[in-house]
């Protein structure tokens, strides 16, 4: 079975620095995405970034990027200059391509604090 | 046009009692799925409908939960004969196909409290 582990239940960073999150998966599949998600006290999900796991590339979105390492099977968020509404929680997900549903598969998340 | 939308926002129920959460999609989207998220856990998933085709039921957790959708429009998350344990808050996201590439966007859930 696919699984996503966050390793790292809180973190915490100052305003305007970087902070990295870190993120692991299991999976016997070649062809996936990845995702990081971003869940406010709203509680309402935002796509953060994805990476299509045949793209050697990746994936950048403005002040978010990736490191994915698919032989290791890491998939780590970097966040640079970070801001106060950057403040939520965080969550890795995984999903085959082409296998049928494409139902998310979700880590457990990280609380991420930006301190000002 | 506007996003996904559910309803109720807050639902407190007494245990042995029957709920309906409803998720209305963004229109035009023919996938729809529903996810549960525990309190300070990930989102699990529960079901997912694609136009016509018969619902992937694979994460449901137990035969009281059971869902419908009318064609490509609303859906109903039933749970018969609620447990505290099914405190929860759950999410319905919907996208405009199945493939993996098709963003799946979320509402922004109800949170279901079972005294």
């Amino acid at each position: 079975a696919q699984t996503v582990t966050q390793s790292q239940p809180e973190m915490s960073v100052q305003e305007a620095e970087t902070v990295t999150l870190s993120c692991t998966y299991d999976t016997s599949e070649s062809d996936y995405y990845l995702f990081w998600y971003k869940q406010p006290p709203s509680r309402q999900m935002i796509l953060v970034i994805r990476q299509e796991a045949y793209k050697q590339q990746n994936a950048t979105e403005n002040r978010f990027s990736v490191n994915f390492q698919k032989a290791a099977k890491s998939f780590s968020l970097k966040i640079s200059d970070s801001q106060l509404g950057d403040a939520a929680m965080y969550f890795c997900a995984y999903t085959p391509l082409g296998g049928g549903s494409e139902k998310l598969v979700f880590g457990k998340g990280t609380k991420l604090t930006v301190n000002p | 046009g506007a996003g996904v939308s559910q309803s109720p926002s807050n639902k407190v129920t007494e245990k042995g009692k029957d709920v309906e959460l409803r998720c209305d999609p963004i229109s035009g989207h023919t996938a729809l799925y529903w996810y549960r998220q525990r309190l300070g856990q990930g989102l699990e998933f529960l079901i997912y409908f694609q136009g016509n085709s018969a619902p992937d039921k694979s994460g449901l957790p137990s035969d009281r939960f059971s869902a419908e959708r009318t064609g490509e429009s609303v859906s109903t998350l039933t749970i018969q004969r609620t447990q505290q344990e099914d405190s929860a808050v759950y999410l319905c996201a919907s996208s405009a196909g199945l493939a993996a590439h098709n963003e799946q966007f979320f509402g922004p859930g109800t949170r279901l409290t079972v005294l």
